[in-house]
């Protein structure tokens, strides 16, 4: 029973457009979400994060929003650059006990072309 | 700042034999997690261990053992190895359970 689910295997923008990366998870529990980018034999890298009491938080050109009602949440990477072209991982997490860990979705792979 | 270590980070095992794979958590962080990525695969969850003491276990198997010592690192201690073993595995470490940080991972190759 995949708890996170990325729906999009690949996504493929144009460098300067908008890369939207979609998360659906089912776990009602789940109350802090992570976005991590992976190149390949690296482990993932920490991108943004938002707790459960927002909808919406920003870092530079990263957007994450969460729409709690719709159990979704959102990537978005504005302008997207060539050097953003990896493997994007949601995760999620709940609080108290076993909840801790990290569940992660299967991946969303970017490639912005040039 | 420091990050998470993990050593080594390449790894070549037989089949039935025994591997230790070694996670140096971010000082001071509390919690150490294992997760195991196969090819093509999301990270898979293995073990976690909060001050020393095991918290949570996943989908770890029997042959597999692991412990968090005095100085937080911790160590992953596959035994038996089957081809199936063959994986990136990362170790990621919390403090208070937000912040998670992940290593570079060992990629275990058994044949």
């Amino acid at each position: 029973d995949q708890q996170v689910k990325q729906n999009s295997p690949s996504l493929s923008v144009q460098e300067g457009r908008i890369s939207i990366l979609n998360c659906d998870y089912t776990n009602s529990m789940f109350d802090y979400f992570l976005w991590y980018k992976k190149y390949p034999a690296e482990g993932p890298t920490f991108l943004i994060s938002i707790s459960s009491i927002k909808d919406k938080n920003e870092d530079g050109r990263f957007t994450v929003f969460l729409n709690k009602s719709a159990k979704h949440l959102s990537l978005h990477i504005v302008p997207s650059q060539p050097g953003d072209s990896a493997v994007y991982f949601c995760a999620a997490s709940g609080s108290g006990g076993s909840n801790y860990k990290l569940t992660f979705g299967k991946g969303t792979l970017l490639t912005v072309n040039p | 700042a420091a990050g998470v270590i993990q050593s080594p980070r390449h790894l070549i095992k037989e089949k039935r034999e025994t591997a230790t794979l070694k996670c140096y958590p971010i000082p001071r962080h509390d919690t150490v997690y294992w997760y195991q990525q196969g090819p093509g695969q999301d990270p898979q969850f293995l073990i976690s261990f909060y001050e020393k003491m095991q918290s949570d276990k996943g989908s770890i198997p029997d042959r597999f053992s692991a412990q968090q010592f005095s100085d937080y690192h911790s160590e992953l201690n596959m035994s038996s190895l089957e081809l199936g073993d063959s994986a990136l595995y990362f170790c990621a470490s919390s403090l208070l359970n937000r912040g998670y940080t992940f290593g570079s991972g060992t990629r275990l190759t058994v044949v």
